[in-house]
């Protein structure tokens, strides 16, 4: 069936450096894609979406890229910061649905 | 203004009992929508409710569990003759004019005994 998971459940950090969050997703009508950022005991919070027909966005401090080839979506993350500690999902809609389909979720741990 | 809100933040219940969680979406957000999440786990999409239109069900796990939203705003979810495997925190979230865009609640974490 359709579905979006996720690499790498854990991954550890030094603050200051750069993190990169991937995902891969099996569905190839999906045009649309979001990160959200889930700290311990509250629920998810958008950081940043992307459409099909882009392959790279940038927000503050964060950047997407969409690589449709491959079906491969990462999250790039930059200087992190402790604050960035956190549950990273990325999440899907295909097209012509308005329903969202969230992967499993990588931790991101920051080592100060 | 306000987000999101859910009640109770905590709820524990014996096995066999009907328990109901409540979800206030954002004033004037037309799309609501269930999940759950379990410990370490991602999240499970139960139900989604978009304006007056018939929600989609689709991924409610058992005929125990059923959700209702009244005139458009408040939303209920009801388990009945809760089962432990139901323990979990249940999130809400709601969206405008950007639909994919969904703002959540801090959830309700549900231990059933």
């Amino acid at each position: 069936g359709e579905s979006v998971g996720l690499h790498l459940p854990t991954l550890s950090v030094q603050e200051g450096d750069n993190s990169i969050i991937n995902c891969a997703y099996s569905n190839s009508a999906s045009d649309y894609f979001i990160w959200y950022k889930q700290e311990s005991g509250k629920g998810p919070q958008f950081i940043i979406d992307i459409r099909s027909n882009m392959d790279k966005r940038q927000g503050q401090r964060v950047t997407v890229l969409l690589n449709k080839t491959v079906k491969h979506l990462s999250l790039q993350i930059a200087a992190t910061q402790p604050g960035d500690s956190a549950v990273y999902f990325c999440a899907e809609r295909a097209g012509g649905y308005q329903k969202v389909t969230f992967g499993t979720g990588t931790k991101l741990q920051v080592i100060p | 203004g306000a987000g999101v809100s859910q009640s109770p933040s905590n709820k524990v219940t014996e096995k066999g009992k009907d328990v109901e969680l409540r979800c206030d979406p954002i004033s004037g957000h037309t799309a609501l929508y269930w999940y759950r999440q379990s410990l370490g786990q991602g999240l499970e999409f139960l139900i989604y409710f978009q304006g007056n239109s018939a929600p989609d069900k689709s991924g409610l796990p058992s005929d125990r569990f059923s959700a209702e939203r009244t005139g458009g705003s408040v939303s209920t979810l009801t388990i009945q003759r809760t089962q432990q495997e139901d323990s979990a925190v249940y999130l809400c979230a709601s969206s405008s004019h950007r639909v994919y865009e969904q703002y959540f609640g801090p959830g309700t974490r549900l231990t059933v005994t």
